[in-house]
């Protein structure tokens, strides 16, 4: 079992739409989390950190986290095609980052 | 405040080879974490270190090698290259790495071609 796990996808959604984008960890022990966009080509950015179980908003991003379930998600509100990218989520326990395979969002104008 | 800074950007190699890449932190970030990133296996840690130490290390072979100078700068080295090393070799930079809030950015990348 993978220590960070989420779909691969693509997933795919109209402009305007929410997109849904999950990731589970199997590390109890991970302390924050955090979600990075990728685009072709580039280097990861960060998008969101969450260090406390529910929700955490920033603009049109929402990052939920769930420790009890060791679940954490991230949404994104009114899609625009430049969110077209690949999401990978990041479980940071102590000094040990680990990110999983990442999951591929289209956005369709 | 500058980002990350990576050396080179892109780099060819033959096999055999070795090859050293740079990593310059954000000012004042004292953690430098390496990773490599390939289309099949996703981002993968390679090793951190703060204050000129290996605090921990992934599962490379011990090809895969790196250090860290005292102004933070950190260098990866990688011997004997094969053609699987072909990768995008990113570096990213913490304040300090620990207390579990920190937060990694990641510099431009390296990418290392292996002929």
């Amino acid at each position: 079992q993978k220590e960070v796990e989420q779909n691969s996808g693509p997933l795919s959604v109209p402009e305007g739409a929410i997109a849904s984008l999950n990731c589970t960890y199997s590390d109890r022990g991970s302390q924050s989390f955090f979600w990075y966009r990728q685009y072709s080509g580039k280097s990861p950015e960060l998008i969101m950190s969450i260090y406390s179980n529910g929700d955490k908003e920033d603009g049109r991003f929402t990052a939920q986290l769930n420790k009890a379930s060791q679940y954490v998600s991230l949404l994104i509100r009114d899609s625009q095609p430049s969110d077209s990218a690949t999401y990978l989520c990041a479980a940071l326990r102590n000094n040990d980052m680990r990110f999983g395979a990442g999951t591929r969002l289209t956005v369709k104008p | 405040k500058a980002g990350v800074t990576q050396t080179p950007r892109y780099l060819i190699k033959t096999r055999g080879q070795q090859v050293t890449l740079s990593c310059s932190p954000i000012s004042g970030h004292r953690s430098v974490s390496w990773y490599q990133q390939t289309p099949g296996q996703g981002l993968q840690f390679l090793f951190e270190y703060f204050s000129e130490t290996q605090r921990n290390k992934g599962n490379f072979p011990g090809r895969f090698s790196g250090r860290q100078f005292s102004n933070s700068r950190s260098e990866m080295n990688v011997s004997t290259l094969e053609l699987g090393d072909s990768a995008l070799y990113l570096c990213a930079s913490s304040p300090d790495g620990t207390g579990g809030t920190d937060t990694q950015y990641f510099g431009p990348g390296t990418r290392l071609t292996v002929l």
